[in-house]
């Protein structure tokens, strides 16, 4: 498994707070994601990196900024909470883009907004 | 209509029987196909993947692949009480990005 670790693993914090979840990989894969987990909707993407400095979003990437200035660090950045965002917000790695390579997660991390 | 579709369950199966857990998708165009294990309040954690038609045998874990049915499964032979989790099927699109199903939750009772 991917070396991936998450900090914080649990947060609650206020409505219009800006939050940042950091996501650190040992592995120096390239590729990085960031999910979230609802119950009734399984895993979304948010935002994902394809290398340093370069970024796309997700399906669900409102609210939601990215940064990745070096290969072993991804960070999500929710600038005001909102209640809807509570959530479990995986990261996850690949090292290559081939067809046989597949995503590894983080262990995550629980947010609440109150 | 979800991209990736399961049945979220529970299933419920007996310790020592089949589980047969489904999923199918939507992009035809869709080259990688996973199966993910997840434990109550842990990450996902990959049990199988499939590239190509056919069986792919690992263990006491085998995943079918169907592309023209556009149809994954996963059997679970011999099940325990410590395969009792949700199981996410999940496909692999542009950029390897993973677009995944809303999971089935099994459980194996004694």
């Amino acid at each position: 498994d991917a070396g991936i670790t998450q900090s914080p693993r649990h947060k609650v914090t206020e409505t219009g707070t800006p939050v940042t979840l950091r996501c650190h990989q040992t592995e120096n894969h390239r590729y990085m994601y960031w999910y979230r987990q609802d119950p009734g909707h399984g895993l979304r993407l948010i935002h994902y990196s394809y290398g340093v400095k370069d970024t796309d979003k997700g399906e669900v990437s409102d609210g939601y900024s990215v940064s990745r200035s070096k290969t072993e660090d991804f960070l999500l950045t929710l600038e005001s909470a909102t209640s809807s965002q509570t959530s479990v917000y995986f990261c996850a790695t690949l090292g290559a883009a081939t067809s046989t390579d597949t995503q590894y997660f983080g262990p995550g991390t629980r947010l609440t907004v109150l | 209509q979800k991209e990736v579709e399961q049945n979220s369950g529970p299933l419920s199966v007996p310790e020592g029987a089949i589980a047969s857990l489904n999923c199918t998708y939507s992009d035809r165009g869709s080259q990688s196909f996973f199966w993910y294990r997840q434990y109550s309040g842990k990450s996902p954690e990959l049990i199988m993947s499939i590239y190509s038609n056919g069986d792919k045998e690992d263990g006491r874990f085998t995943a079918q692949l169907n592309k023209a049915s556009q149809y994954v499964s996963l059997l679970i032979r011999d099940s325990q009480p410590s395969d009792s989790a949700t199981y996410l099927c999940a496909v692999t699109g542009t950029a390897s990005k993973l677009t995944f199903g809303t999971g089935t939750r099994l459980q194996v009772t004694l």
